[in-house]
């Protein structure tokens, strides 16, 4: 089936070593999110591709930085954790055909520990 | 800006109705809803498009009030698979930009 999928769904990192969490696709979509959920709230966008373009939000630290290598794979690089970055990291995509009526496609998300 | 959800809990016996309300400071373009199981990604209820649509997911359904800037999710003789907690997302600011709103916690119990 085509599908979101994200690896690993646990990541556990010391305090200040780089982790790098994947997500993949298989829908052959332009866009793809990184969302970043702490416990109890909502997810919150850290930034987006459409293809190629790279459009980051403006609180995002420059502690996060992603990559899009082609159209299937996108990386969410943390180069230094801090205890407050643990959360759930949800990858998600859209076709980008609509700017406003498009359904998100989430996979199952990388839940972060940081010791 | 996150658009604020109300309220931001409620529990249900099963059968009984529940109704969660999105507004949003901005103007809207679509709105969205989601809900999400703990420990599991958000899965998609609906997308709105228009001031006044409505739209319907089993016995869920939806409003839209563009005027208001607001919507609201109506859940009729609830089940226990409804619990979870219901996220608003809009698209208000600029081209494929999701934003969730602060999210409503759902319990349904026996």
């Amino acid at each position: 089936d085509a599908m979101v999928i994200q690896n690993p769904r646990y990541q556990v990192t010391q305090f200040g070593k780089p982790v790098t969490l994947s997500c993949s696709q298989t829908l052959n979509h332009n866009v793809m999110y990184w969302y970043q959920q702490k416990s109890s709230q909502a997810p919150k966008l850290l930034f987006h591709y459409y293809d190629k373009d790279f459009n980051n939000e403006a609180d995002t630290p420059d502690n996060f930085q992603s990559r899009r290598p082609n159209t299937s794979f996108c990386f969410l690089d943390i180069r230094s954790p801090g205890l407050g970055d643990a959360a759930m990291y949800l990858c998600a995509t859209s076709t980008g055909t609509s700017s406003t009526n498009e359904k998100l496609f989430f996979g199952s998300g990388t839940q972060l520990s940081v010791l | 800006q996150q658009p604020v959800q109300s309220p931001q809990a409620v529990i249900l016996r099963e059968g009984e109705d529940a109704v969660i309300n999105c507004s949003s400071s901005k103007a809207l373009y679509s709105v969205h809803w989601y809900r999400q199981k703990h420990g599991e990604a958000p899965v998609f209820l609906m997308i709105l498009l228009k001031g006044g649509e409505q739209k319907g997911h089993e016995k869920i359904s939806a409003s839209f009030n563009e005027k208001k800037q607001q919507s609201s999710l109506y859940l009729t003789a609830s089940q226990l698979s409804y619990s979870g907690t219901y996220f608003c997302g809009t698209v208000n600011t600029g081209f494929q930009k999701l934003v969730f709103g602060t999210g409503t916690r759902l319990l349904v119990s026996p």
